[in-house]
């Protein structure tokens, strides 16, 4: 079965550069979600998108925005990097029902290393 | 704002042995309640989701419960095994977000 996939996988940048990051959710999910995990933490939620707008907003810093295109994948952008922008992110997709949350499957994710 | 508890933070157990993980949130008002695993440095593998209106899910040796009014799941594993060594994370959904607690390490030993 298709899973999320997420591109790069690994990506070193020094401070102050910028990073996209890109997420293909699984087909016919229309939504997706961004989540940040520090080392030995628990994964952050950061931002999600359903049907291309903006659903929900978490703790994702001004430096950083998202969007989500006409074939439904996602790009990060994280600009001005700074070292504790050091973490995995990882993009999730599902299928919403109106009214209900739903499985939410994530990807391999993104580590991204600040220099 | 929702928060999600975990406990214990670690368990080491000898193979065979039947556990219980924990978890417990602060808001009741759910959707579902979602159990991962993760390995070290890799993703999110979810394991069982239980919406607000079921009291349990099985799938194979794995069982978990969910009680909305106490704000509490349990993730039963039975006859455990070295590969189900990981860390279990618990994410409880409000609808568009999923919210987790900070996982058990679990470590099956042979």
């Amino acid at each position: 079965a298709a899973g999320v996939i997420q591109s790069p996988r690994h990506l070193i940048k020094e401070k102050r550069e910028t990073a996209t990051l890109k997420c293909y959710p699984i087909p016919r999910h229309d939504t997706v979600y961004w989540y940040q995990q520090g080392p030995g933490q628990d994964p952050q939620f950061l931002i999600s998108f359903y049907e291309k707008m903006q659903s929900d907003k978490g703790s994702i810093p001004d430096r950083f925005s998202a969007q989500q295109f006409s074939d439904y994948h996602s790009e990060l952008n994280m600009s001005s990097l700074e070292l504790g922008d050091s973490a995995l992110y990882f993009c999730a997709s599902s299928y919403v029902r109106p009214g209900k949350g739903d499985e939410q499957f994530f990807g391999p994710g993104t580590r991204l290393t600040v220099l | 704002k929702q928060e999600v508890t975990q406990i214990p933070a670690a368990l080491s157990v000898p193979e065979g042995e039947n556990l219980v993980l924990n978890c417990s949130f602060t808001d009741s008002a759910i959707y579902n309640l979602q159990w991962f695993r993760q390995d070290p440095g890799k993703g999110l593998t979810s394991l069982l989701l239980i919406q607000s209106s079921q009291r349990e899910q099985t799938s194979g040796r794995l069982n978990a419960s969910l009680d909305k009014s106490s704000g509490r799941s349990t993730l039963y594993i039975a006859a455990s095994q070295p590969g189900d060594s990981a860390t279990y994370l618990c994410g409880s959904n409000s609808g568009s977000r999923l919210t987790f607690g900070e996982g058990t390490q679990l470590t099956v030993n042979p």
